[in-house]
C-alpha cells in the first residue's frame, strides 16, 4: 500500500511566522504535489515536483515555496504566514511519466490555522 | 467560468436509491477524467477513471460526453457507506506539464 504521511494533522501559527509542512511518501514516486483545499473552491495546486530538486509553480504559488532535496520528501514553506493561508493542506504523490497522469495518492492533510 | 464545475449539493437520498452527479469542464482539449471520493475529514481517494466508452464498477457507472463537455457518475442501490463528497477531476493539456484540475465536489448523504 502506498503511504503518504504529513508531519502534522493540526497546526496553529501566528501571522508572520515561518511555517514548514513536511510530506513523505514511501513508494518511490517521481511526482509530488501540494494542494490546499477550501470550501467551495476544491483542491488548488500550489506547487509540484517531478524530480529531486525540481519544482514547478501550480495555480496559486504566491506566498509559498517548496523544497525537494530527496525523492521521498517534499516540503511546503510559508515564508510569512498570513490569515488567508488558513486552510487544509494536502500532499499527494503519483507514479507517472510527464505525459501521462496516474492515480494520485494523498496524505491525511494538515489543517493549518493562522491567527 | 470555472474550469471544472459541480453541483455542490448536498444530495440527500434514501438507502437503495439511484443518484447521479454531473460535472462540466471548460477545456475541450481535456484528455483524462476521474472521479475521486473524499470522506469527511479524510483525504481524497480515486474512485474510478472515466473512459470514452463509459465504464462500470459494481454499483458505480461513469460516463463521458465530450460533445457537451461533461462527465457523470451514477450510483445505484445507494448504501450508507456511500455518504461522502465526490470530486470530479479533469486532466487538461498545457505546454509544460499535465494540469490536473479538481472540481469543488458534490456532497452525498445516504439516509436510512
Amino acid at each position: 500500500d502506498v503511504k503518504v504521511t504529513q508531519s502534522s494533522r493540526y497546526l496553529v501559527k501566528r501571522t508572520g511566522e515561518k511555517v514548514f509542512l513536511e510530506c513523505v511518501q514511501d513508494m518511490d514516486h517521481e511526482n509530488m504535489f501540494w494542494y490546499r483545499q477550501d470550501p467551495g473552491l476544491g483542491l488548488r495546486l500550489i506547487y509540484f515536483s517531478y524530480d529531486v530538486k525540481m519544482k514547478e509553480k501550480g495555480d496559486i504559488p504566491e506566498g509559498y515555496s517548496v523544497s525537494r532535496e530527496k525523492k521521498e520528501r517534499f516540503s511546503l514553506i510559508l515564508e510569512s504566514a498570513s490569515t488567508n493561508q488558513t486552510s487544509m493542506y494536502l500532499c499527494a504523490s503519483s507514479l507517472s511519466p510527464r505525459d501521462r497522469v496516474a492515480e494520485q495518492y494523498f496524505g491525511p492533510g494538515t489543517r493549518l490555522t493562522v491567527t | 467560468r470555472k474550469e471544472v464545475e459541480q453541483d455542490p449539493g448536498p444530495f440527500n437520498v434514501p438507502e437503495g436509491a439511484t443518484v447521479a452527479f454531473n460535472c462540466t469542464y471548460s477545456n475541450s482539449a481535456s484528455q483524462s477524467f476521474f472521479w475521486y471520493r473524499q470522506d469527511c475529514r479524510k483525504e481524497p481517494k480515486l474512485l474510478m477513471s472515466v473512459y470514452s466508452s463509459g465504464n462500470e464498477d459494481g454499483r458505480f457507472t461513469a460516463q463521458l460526453n465530450r460533445a457537451s463537455q461533461y462527465i457523470s457518475l451514477l450510483i445505484r442501490d445507494s448504501k450508507l457507506s456511500d455518504s461522502a463528497t465526490y470530486l470530479c477531476v479533469v486532466r487538461g493539456t498545457k505546454t509544460s506539464y499535465d494540469k490536473v484540475i479538481f472540481g469543488p465536489g458534490t456532497s452525498l448523504s445516504v439516509i436510512p
